[in-house]
């Protein structure tokens, strides 16, 4: 199973807003509805930002927001923040009853 | 407060052995799947393996099929995972995690295969 494909980083200046992508096959994110995404600062463990493709686990603010089209998700920061910075993944279920991430995205807070 | 803490990383030759635990508390353990994802240094992270409430279905990754087992005791509100054969390319930090959404995580233990 590949990585599921996100671009490697994104920038924005603080209030900008961001979208990260993240593609994969019909054997996954064009399955399910089992798409979440995680944040990881440095040195830190992941924390779910996003689960079942549209929703914000409580204490995550609301501007992070899920979509999904096809075979492609998407994380949209709105309002960036300089604590936003960090890298994010993308995850999802597969028909295999395997999961899979993304390859990650760095995002900078210019 | 929902925890998981992993324990059992270190150091270990190439084709050696290591056992990984994770303890759970905080929670109802035993309503919940669990999964182990990984982490290379500097690299992204890798969906290892998951196994449902009763340890009744388990699925593993590709990579690792064939020599980790991914087990648990409901009793111990534990997770393991034992790893055999173990490679250079299985050096990474271990996270223990809860549920359909990975959620939380542990803080993770490195596992380092070297010679």
């Amino acid at each position: 199973q590949s990585a599921l494909t996100q671009p490697p980083s994104v920038s924005g200046s603080p209030g900008q807003s961001v979208t990260i992508s993240c593609t994969g096959t019909s054997s996954d994110i064009g399955s399910y509805k089992r798409v979440s995404w995680y944040q990881q600062s440095p040195g830190t463990a992941p924390k779910l930002m996003i689960y079942e493709v549209t929703n914000r686990p409580s204490g995550v603010p609301d501007r992070f927001s899920g979509s999904k089209s096809g075979i492609t998700a998407s994380l949209t920061i709105s309002g960036l923040q300089a604590e936003d910075e960090a890298d994010y993944y993308c995850s999802s279920f597969t028909t295999s009853n395997t999961y899979v991430f993304g390859s990650g995205t760095r995002v900078t807070v210019l | 407060e929902v925890q998981l803490v992993e324990s059992g990383g270190g150091l270990v030759k190439p084709g050696g052995s290591l056992r990984l635990s994770c303890a759970a508390s905080g929670f109802t353990f035993n309503r919940y799947d669990f999964s182990w994802v990984r982490q290379a240094p500097g690299k992204g992270l890798e969906w290892v393996s998951s196994i449902d409430t009763r340890g009744a279905y388990i699925y593993y990754a590709d990579s690792v099929r064939g020599r980790f087992t991914m087990s648990r005791d409901n009793a111990r509100d534990s997770l393991y995972l034992e790893m055999n054969s173990l490679r250079v390319e299985d050096t990474a930090t271990y996270y223990c995690t809860r549920g359909t959404w990975f959620d939380p995580w542990g803080q993770g233990t490195l596992v380092t295969v070297s010679s």
